[in-house]
């Protein structure tokens, strides 16, 4: 079975600080997704890596894909408020389907 | 471009009941994904359907079933409700052909089961 764990699980941090969220498997994926989801909304994709080692910046969020496909991370720099929410890594496994991340509740404090 | 709809929003119910949601994806997506969404387990995989054919299912027990219309709307349903059924229910559509599956998301029904 293909899983990612997401750390940090929470995230409490000052408007302007820096953060990287992780998403980690033992399994290899063909692509990775990330998803920002706010309250009372669903997930809204913000990006798709598919090459080992491959970086896409976004604004101020940088993510990347692992050498080997089987890890990612999302870094935000200078945070800001309206960053706050519940951040989600989604890997294709080799049946298609997405398999998410437990998520990363984010709250960036002005 | 109208996003993907669920309805309804909000939905109470009692043990042993049953619930239909609906959810009708964005125009030209013909594939319609299930998901729920708890604090405990996260975000996990229902089903799939695809021109009205399930085509990829999750580790949930036969009291949840789906199926698609020819207009590529959805519903879900689950019989004989159990408290743990409360949950966040999103459907999200995306384009078959789509490499990587990227899905689009509603807003999700909120059901609770007293």
């Amino acid at each position: 079975t293909q899983l990612l764990e997401q750390s940090p699980q929470f995230l409490s941090i000052q408007e302007g600080e820096n953060l990287t969220v992780y998403c980690n498997s033992s399994s290899v994926f063909s692509s990775l997704q990330w998803y920002r989801q706010e309250p009372g909304e669903g997930p809204v994709l913000l990006v798709t890596v598919v090459t080992g080692g491959e970086v896409k910046k976004l604004k101020r969020l940088t993510f990347q894909f692992g050498d080997a496909r089987k890890d990612s991370s999302l870094h935000i720099t200078a945070a800001q408020p309206g960053d706050t929410g519940l951040y989600l890594c989604a890997g294709q496994s080799n049946t298609g389907k997405l398999i998410f991340g437990q998520g990363t509740t984010l709250q960036v404090k002005p | 471009k109208a996003g993907v709809t669920q309805t309804p929003r909000y939905l109470i119910k009692t043990r042993g009941q049953q619930v239909t949601l609906s959810c009708s994806p964005i125009s030209g997506h013909r594939s319609v994904s299930w998901y729920q969404q708890t604090p405990g387990q996260g975000l996990q995989f229902l089903f799939e359907y695809f021109s009205e054919t399930q085509r990829n299912k999750g580790n949930f027990p036969g009291r949840f079933s789906g199926r698609q219309f020819s207009n590529s709307r959805s519903e879900m349903n689950v019989s004989t409700l159990e408290l743990g059924d409360s949950a966040l229910y999103l459907c999200a559509s995306s384009l078959d052909g789509a490499k990587y599956n990227e899905q689009f998301f509603g807003p999700g029904t909120r059901l609770t089961v007293l």
